[in-house]
Parts: structure tokens; C-alpha cells; sequence
């Protein structure tokens, strides 16, 4: 069974602290994502990794950047907190190439700004 | 920039009636997913779809792709309880990024 974790469920946080959301994968994949899904608004991407330190952003970068130094992790970093990123944070992971190319997700981070 | 809207965004229907999610994209893509996501979970994927004409089936789900229409469909058959969810389609360009569409609420009434 492919496994994405994530290391939080839930996080409250101040404003202007520097949040780090953490993502492991175990089936060896090369794209690794973050999204953020708010109510009304969908999903919506901030970045996506195909590499090791190899990233780009997605539609909704601002006030975020994150780090793949390791095949299997990819980190969501929140330089310096605000309310409007008080959000359900999900990462995923998938393989660009073969029969099985969907994207596989962790059970999510719920975050709340304070 | 791909848009992928789906159609309706909110569907409540009774036990035992049939209904069909629609999933447009706006540009030429092979692969498309339909996920679908419990409320206060995460999302777990249904189908994936790879070529023009490509059905698959899943119980009372049914997910169809038009490549050329640029259009998925996910039929349900029968509607149950156990169906209410959100429902998601996602279309993957070269690159392997996924865009979703806004999700469709299913509500599944006795």
C-alpha cells in the first residue's frame, strides 16, 4: 500500500511564527505536491516537486516555499504565519510514468493561524 | 492554463436514482482521475482513465473520458447512502501536475 504522511493533523500556530509542514512518501515517486483546500475554493496548488531539489510553483505561492532534499520528503515552510493561511494543507505524491500515475494523499494537516 | 470545472458543484438526490457528474477541461490531455474525498478526510482515487474512450466501472459508479470533447463523465447508478461524498476529477498534463476541478458534493437522501 503506497503511504503519505504527514506529521500533523492538527497545528495552531501564531501569526508571524515559522511553520513547518512535514510530507514522507514510501513508494519511491517522483512528483511530490502541496496543496491547500479551503472551503468553496477547491484545491489549489503551491508547489510541486519532480525531483530531488528540483521544484516549481504552483497557482498559489505566496508567503510559502518549500524544501526536497530527500527523494521521499518534501516540506512545506510558512516563512512568517498569517490568519488567511489558516487552511486544511494536503500533500500527495505520484509516479509521471506507468499504469498507476494517480496521486496518492496524506490524511492532511488542519491549520490554524492565530 | 488548464481550467477543469465540473458540474454540478452540489447534487442531492434519493436512494435509487441514477445521476451523472460532468468534468470539462479546457486543454489536450490523456489522463484524467476522478477522486473522491469523506468529509473531514483526505482523498482516495476512484478511477484513472487513460485513453480516448476509456471506461471504467466500480459498483454503482460508472467514470467514462472524450478525449476529443474533452469531457469525463461519472455516472452513478442507483444512488445508495454509503455514495454521499465529494468528488473530485483531476486532469494531469506532461509535467505531472494535476489540476482539479472545484468538486462536486453528493448528498445521497433516503
Amino acid at each position: 500500500d503506497v503511504k503519505v504522511t504527514q506529521s500533523s493533523r492538527y497545528l495552531v500556530k501564531r501569526t508571524g511564527e515559522k511553520v513547518f509542514l512535514e510530507c514522507v512518501q514510501d513508494m519511491d515517486h517522483e512528483n511530490m505536491f502541496w496543496y491547500r483546500q479551503d472551503p468553496g475554493l477547491g484545491l489549489r496548488l503551491i508547489y510541486f516537486s519532480y525531483d530531488v531539489k528540483m521544484k516549481e510553483k504552483g497557482d498559489i505561492p505566496e508567503g510559502y516555499s518549500v524544501s526536497r532534499e530527500k527523494k521521499e520528503r518534501f516540506s512545506l515552510i510558512l516563512e512568517s504565519a498569517s490568519t488567511n493561511q489558516t487552511s486544511m494543507y494536503l500533500c500527495a505524491s505520484s509516479s509521471p510514468t506507468g499504469k498507476n500515475t494517480e496521486a496518492f494523499f496524506g490524511q492532511g494537516t488542519r491549520l490554524t493561524v492565530v | 492554463e488548464l481550467k477543469v470545472e465540473q458540474n454540478p458543484l452540489f447534487l442531492s438526490m434519493q436512494e435509487g436514482k441514477n445521476y451523472t457528474i460532468y468534468c470539462n477541461y479546457s486543454t489536450t490531455s490523456d489522463r484524467l482521475y476522478w477522486y473522491r474525498q469523506d468529509p473531514g478526510k483526505s482523498l482516495e482515487s476512484l478511477f484513472v482513465l487513460l485513453s480516448n474512450g476509456a471506461v471504467k466501472q466500480e459498483g454503482r459508479l460508472m467514470a467514462s473520458l472524450d478525449t476529443k470533447a474533452r469531457l469525463s463523465t461519472l455516472h452513478i447508478t442507483a444512488a445508495v447512502h454509503d455514495l454521499s461524498a465529494t468528488y473530485f476529477c483531476a486532469v494531469v498534463t506532461n509535467a505531472g501536475k494535476s489540476t482539479f476541478g472545484d468538486g462536486t458534493t453528493l448528498t445521497v437522501k433516503p
